[in-house]
């Protein structure tokens, strides 16, 4: 159990253009949604959280209007990065919290690669 | 301020050593420590978590070790494999979010 997918696994788009990434819990339902964005060979970033049926909550830095963030269903968040630039180019991961007895746990998605050119 | 820190940075270990990663924490107001597994172009997975009225946590080859007082926890994988060749990130959370704040991450090497 505890499944979490992405798609897609890969995306090239030219600058300017938008780009919508989904992420999915497959057998659970999951209230809450964490995005990441991962640069090569270094840690995992929180960039927001997706909350089901309302706003997301930011990071600071992260700017709100470039990475949309929307939350539809318990299983369903989506990250659209609007007006795509190289800098934007890195790997972005997706986690789904599962409600657990004690601390809940997050579940990673298998991540998507993002390439702007 | 809320920040883990892990090392080594890089670890090579021979095909049945014993691997030890470290992590240490400054802010106490954690009360979750997970460790992940991620290889290339994958997303973490979680391997083992600890919460900090344990001392130790086993599950098969992996055991987490927890130091309240010293704020230091580390994941040591026994009898260590060519497929445990990936890297290693700890995390710790607050306890009043579900939020989590990674280490910098280990990158291990298994070699046969």
């Amino acid at each position: 159990g505890a499944v979490v997918s992405q798609h897609p696994s890969r995306v090239i788009c030219k600058s300017g253009t938008s780009v919508k990434i989904e992420c999915r819990s497959l057998d659970f339902q999951a209230t809450t949604m964490f995005w990441y964005r991962q640069f090569p060979k270094q840690s995992l970033m929180l960039m927001a959280t997706s909350n089901e049926g309302s706003k997301a909550t930011y990071e600071q830095g992260v700017e709100k209007d470039k990475f949309l963030i929307n939350h539809a269903s318990l299983t369903l968040s989506t990250l659209t990065v609007t007006s795509a630039h190289p800098e934007d180019s890195s790997f972005y991961i997706c986690s789904a919290l599962r409600l657990a007895g004690g601390k809940n746990e997050q579940f990673f998605g298998p991540g998507t690669r993002l390439t702007v050119l | 301020q809320q920040q883990v820190k892990q090392s080594p940075q890089s670890l090579i270990v021979q095909k049945g050593g014993i691997s030890i990663i470290n992590c240490a924490y400054e802010n106490t107001a954690f009360d979750y420590f997970p460790w992940y597994q991620q290889f290339p172009g994958k997303g973490p997975a979680l391997l083992i978590a600890i919460r900090p009225d344990v001392s130790e946590k086993k599950e098969g080859r992996f055991t987490i070790s927890f130091n309240k007082s010293a704020k230091q926890f580390s994941l040591h994988i026994m009898d260590s494999q060519p497929g445990d060749s990936a890297t290693y990130f700890c995390a710790a959370s607050p306890y009043n979010t579900d939020k989590l704040i990674f280490g910098t991450g280990t990158r291990l090497q298994v070699f046969p």
